[in-house]
């Protein structure tokens, strides 16, 4: 059954760091997800991405978070110069269209010291 | 914008015995609904969800939940509880267009043996 994967698993990185984390979405799927959940917190939404732009994004994602689909296969989530509170589990999610339900990734867990 | 509360922060159950969970919603419109279950350090499985028609809704592992629009709720059940079963469960809720889903705080299940 087709996945969504998403690499590295634990990312460990210093403050003021720039980190990309990457995500390869289900290869039919058309709609890309970046959501992080902070230690013992909820999931949180933080952008939505289709047709090669943003659609929409929480106010947690601000200037220093950017996403890219570099090619027909990754997507990205960078943070340019990575704080202490973004230590989270970062998750990716793919769907097909409106409607279908979101594909999770395993996550990426993103230390930064 | 769309919002879920889950009254019950941990909940203890013995094994074989029943379950709910309970989530609300806010939406002014009918709202996609998801439940969500994550075991320690793993990502989010889909147990189930509502997008219309039937308003019982049955999912994987013996899950099931109702959506009730009068009383904004769309409770998680399940019938007998098994020790594996013990994870965190989350109720999500979504737009029309399933764009920027939103968690709720989540529900820690502890199942005695």
């Amino acid at each position: 059954e087709p996945e969504v994967t998403q690499t590295p698993s634990h990312q460990v990185t210093q403050m003021g760091q720039e980190v990309i984390l990457r995500c390869v979405p289900i290869s039919n799927h058309l709609y890309f997800y970046w959501y992080r959940q902070i230690l013992g917190q909820k999931v949180e939404f933080l952008v939505s991405f289709y047709n090669n732009e943003i659609s929409e994004k929480s106010e947690i994602f601000d200037d220093q978070f950017s996403v890219e689909r570099p090619d027909g296969s990754n997507f990205t989530l960078k943070i340019r110069s990575t704080k202490l509170e973004d230590s989270a589990m970062y998750f990716c999610a793919s769907r097909t269209g409106i409607g279908a339900e979101q594909y999770f990734g395993p996550g990426t867990r993103l230390t930064v010291t | 914008a769309q919002s879920v509360t889950q009254p019950d922060i941990h909940i203890t159950v013995s094994e074989g015995a029943s379950l709910e969970l309970r989530c609300n919603y806010s939406y002014g419109a009918t709202p996609y609904l998801f439940w969500y279950v994550q075991s320690p350090g793993q990502g989010l499985q889909l147990l189930l969800k509502y997008f219309s028609g039937d308003t019982l809704v049955q999912g994987i592992k013996g899950f099931e939940a109702e959506f009730k629009r009068s009383q904004s709720s769309f409770n998680l059940r399940k019938p007998s509880v098994h020790w594996s079963d013990a994870a965190e469960y989350f109720c999500a809720v979504a737009r029309y267009n399933n764009n920027d889903m939103r968690f709720g705080a989540g529900t820690r299940l502890t199942v005695k043996p």
